[in-house]
């Protein structure tokens, strides 16, 4: 089955505690995303990655770090996170061409205390 | 202004009438237009997506109508169904690039 699969669903954490989230993709798609969604302000694009060691900064990237090593996996790191990046979020893949569907996992519920 | 506006925050509909959700945006780099629909507890999906040289596109009951001059365009669901109850994101993207600016969000629910 074509999914893009994130770890972990929900998680709870205290400030300043470094954590990953990972992201990974078995559709063989060469661009990836994450996004952030927050209520009142919808989804709002962190980084992504247009291929393997090809990223950039999207909307809100402040906080956050990123790395594409292999083709399947985009995590997505929070070095020191800060009560202000609780939030929802999800990562996306798509073929390339900009009028590709993306396809969105179910999201990481992240706390952070 | 990377800003795109939607509008409105949240919709009630009877079954068989037509949601309307319209957005609004400033940046004339921006040339393309998707619909991203969303259930709870999942991410959003494509719904249908516009470029800015069409100025209407229909996939079944979902239709998008784009005013490239007055830089809007809007979403319209005929013949709405209790199972359209979801969350609406309109989005654009800025030409040549794939950063993708979402709006707020509609929350839609359709009375059966």
């Amino acid at each position: 089955e074509a999914q893009v699969t994130q770890n972990p669903r929900y998680l709870i954490t205290v400030t300043g505690k470094k954590l990953t989230v990972t992201c990974s993709q078995n559709m063989n798609h060469e661009y990836m995303s994450w996004y952030r969604q927050d209520p009142g302000l919808g989804l709002r694009q962190i980084y992504y990655s247009m291929n393997v060691e090809v990223t950039d900064k999207g909307d809100v990237p402040e906080g956050y770090k990123v790395s594409r090593k292999e083709k399947r996996n985009f995590p997505l790191i929070l070095e020191s996170p800060s009560p202000n990046q609780t939030s929802l979020y999800f990562c996306a893949s798509s073929s390339p061409g900009r009028g590709q569907p993306q396809h969105f996992g179910d999201g990481t519920r992240l706390s952070i205390l | 202004q990377q800003q795109v506006k939607q509008s409105p925050q949240s919709l009630i509909v009877q079954k068989g009438g037509i949601s309307i959700i319209n957005c609004a945006y400033e940046n004339t780099a921006f040339d393309y237009f998707p619909w991203y629909q969303q259930f709870p507890g999942k991410g959003p999906a494509l719904l249908i997506a516009i470029r800015p040289d069409v100025s209407e596109k229909k996939e079944g009951r979902f239709t998008i109508s784009f005013n490239k001059s007055a830089k809007q365009f809007s979403l319209h669901i005929m013949d709405s169904q209790p199972g359209d109850s979801a969350t609406y994101f309109c989005a654009a993207s800025v030409r040549g690039t794939y950063k993708y600016i979402f709006g707020t969000g509609t929350r839609l629910k359709v009375l059966a």
